[in-house]
């Protein structure tokens, strides 16, 4: 079955740890994103990539950093620098081409602050 | 700046009772509209993508509709398994044929009681 998987699915972050949340898609997508989800808000947008080896910034990219080295691949590192880490993450994908740009979500990572 | 304002925060509807969701946008200009249903602790689930005012599109018991101001999730008859939160999120067409900002909702709360 084509689609896109997230691990893990609880993950749990000590103070000054980075921490990365793998996400994987196999659906030929060449467009990727992470978002940020907290409660009673809309999702935020922290980096997206359109094409492998390239990314770019979003709306709430501080503490956050990425990388696109294959096309299947968009991992993002929580980086000790992200003082207020608790949320529920979700990746998506798309096509990439214009009016083929509905995105598809995962199942989302829960990170949690010990 | 984009901005996406979802109505009623929450709805409770009894088993066959039928009603509406707003979604509210203001877009310089609207590349496409997107409605999407999310179950607690799960990823979004993508439902719709509507194009330009006037367009309709139908999926079991759901039928979204767009004006150039406002989409309309219409749910007839619904059912318990129709309980979710439900988002709306527009994108804009600022980036020429690039990448367009996904902008969301804070979604709309919908339980239905059998």
């Amino acid at each position: 079955d084509g689609g896109i998987t997230q691990s893990p699915k609880y993950l749990f972050r000590k103070e000054g740890q980075n921490v990365t949340l793998s996400c994987e898609q196999n659906l030929n997508h060449d467009a990727m994103y992470w978002y940020r989800q907290d409660p009673g808000q809309g999702l935020r947008l922290i980096y997206y990539s359109q094409i492998v080896n390239d990314f770019q910034k979003g709306d709430i990219a501080e503490g956050y950093s990425v990388s696109r080295e294959k096309k299947e691949s968009f991992p993002l590192t929580v980086t000790s620098a992200q003082k207020n880490p608790t949320a529920f993450y979700l990746c998506a994908s798309s096509p990439g081409r214009i009016y083929q740009e509905t995105q598809y979500f995962g199942p989302g990572t829960r990170l949690l602050v010990l | 700046e984009d901005q996406v304002t979802q109505s009623p925060e929450a709805l409770r509807l009894q088993e066959g009772e039928s009603s509406s969701l707003n979604c509210s946008y203001t877009v310089s200009g609207l590349r496409g509209l997107f409605w999407y249903r999310q179950d607690p602790g799960k990823g979004p689930e993508f439902l719709f993508t509507l194009y330009s005012a006037g367009e309709e599109k139908e999926k079991e018991r759901l039928k979204a509709t767009l004006t150039k101001k406002e989409s309309f999730l219409h749910i007839t008859a619904p059912k318990p398994e129709d309980s979710a939160t439900y988002l709306c999120a527009v994108q804009d067409n600022a980036g020429g044929t690039s990448y367009g900002k996904l902008t969301f909702g804070q979604g709309t709360i919908l339980t239905v009681h059998p």
